[in-house]
């Protein structure tokens, strides 16, 4: 089975500060994951996505993640933060369900940035 | 433009008053499921569809109602909504072979 758990509920960060949002997975095969922001009030955008090509991935907003097998981590950094980036944020992993591609969500992380 | 719509994007209502909620795509995905999303726990999906008539449940069934009589369509209905259906609900449409899932902008459901 797969899931995927989001270490932090909560970060806060400073304008201008580096971003970084945990998440680990787990899957019994190669794992298709992402990263989904919401912004307040707003539906679910697609920030970026591995599927098994270059380990490093680069999204929008100057987002990227970095998928560590070893240790089964996908996280989400971002070099500078932005007070337009303050949304939650949500690893996904993607499973198998009678043939279907079911997305499944972590719990979320909320990001604040402060000025 | 492509997109997924959802109506309405809010609703307040009471304790066994039946209700739907609409979604439409316009992008002639095959694939389109519905998922809840509720405070610490992540979006979590109710149902799904794998085309027209193929409709399955996923991890949260339990009071809900599907129908795909057309591609473009899928319609959630609550037959008697109770106060634990609360929630914020989106709709997601795909293609197969693809990992890409488009989501409609939400549709938050009270119930009194």
């Amino acid at each position: 089975a797969q899931s995927v758990t989001q270490l932090d509920s909560h970060v806060s960060v400073s304008e201008g500060t580096p971003v970084l949002l945990r998440c680990n997975y787990s899957s019994s095969y190669s794992p298709s994951l992402f990263w989904y922001v919401q912004h307040p009030n707003k539906g679910l955008q697609l920030l970026l996505k591995y599927t098994s090509a270059a380990t490093l991935v680069k999204g929008i907003n100057g987002f990227e993640a970095e998928f560590k097998k070893s240790e089964t981590s996908f996280h989400l950094t971002k070099p500078s933060a932005h007070m337009s980036d303050a949304a939650e944020y949500f690893c996904v992993v993607r499973g198998i369900s009678g043939g279907y591609n079911k997305l499944i969500f972590g719990a979320g992380t909320r990001l604040a940035v402060h000025p | 433009e492509a997109q997924v719509t959802q109506n309405p994007r809010y609703l307040i209502t009471v304790t066994g008053k039946k209700l739907t909620v609409t979604c439409s795509q316009n992008m002639n995905h095959e694939y389109m499921s519905w998922y809840r999303q509720d405070p610490g726990l992540g979006l979590r999906q109710i149902y799904y569809s794998m085309n027209v008539e193929v409709t399955d449940k996923g991890d949260v069934p339990e009071g809900y109602k599907v129908s795909r009589k057309e591609k473009r369509n899928f319609p959630l209905i609550l037959e008697s909504p109770s106060p634990n259906q609360t929630s914020l609900y989106f709709c997601a449409s795909s293609s197969p072979g693809t990992d890409t899932q488009y989501f409609g902008p939400g549709t938050r459901l009270t119930v009194l």
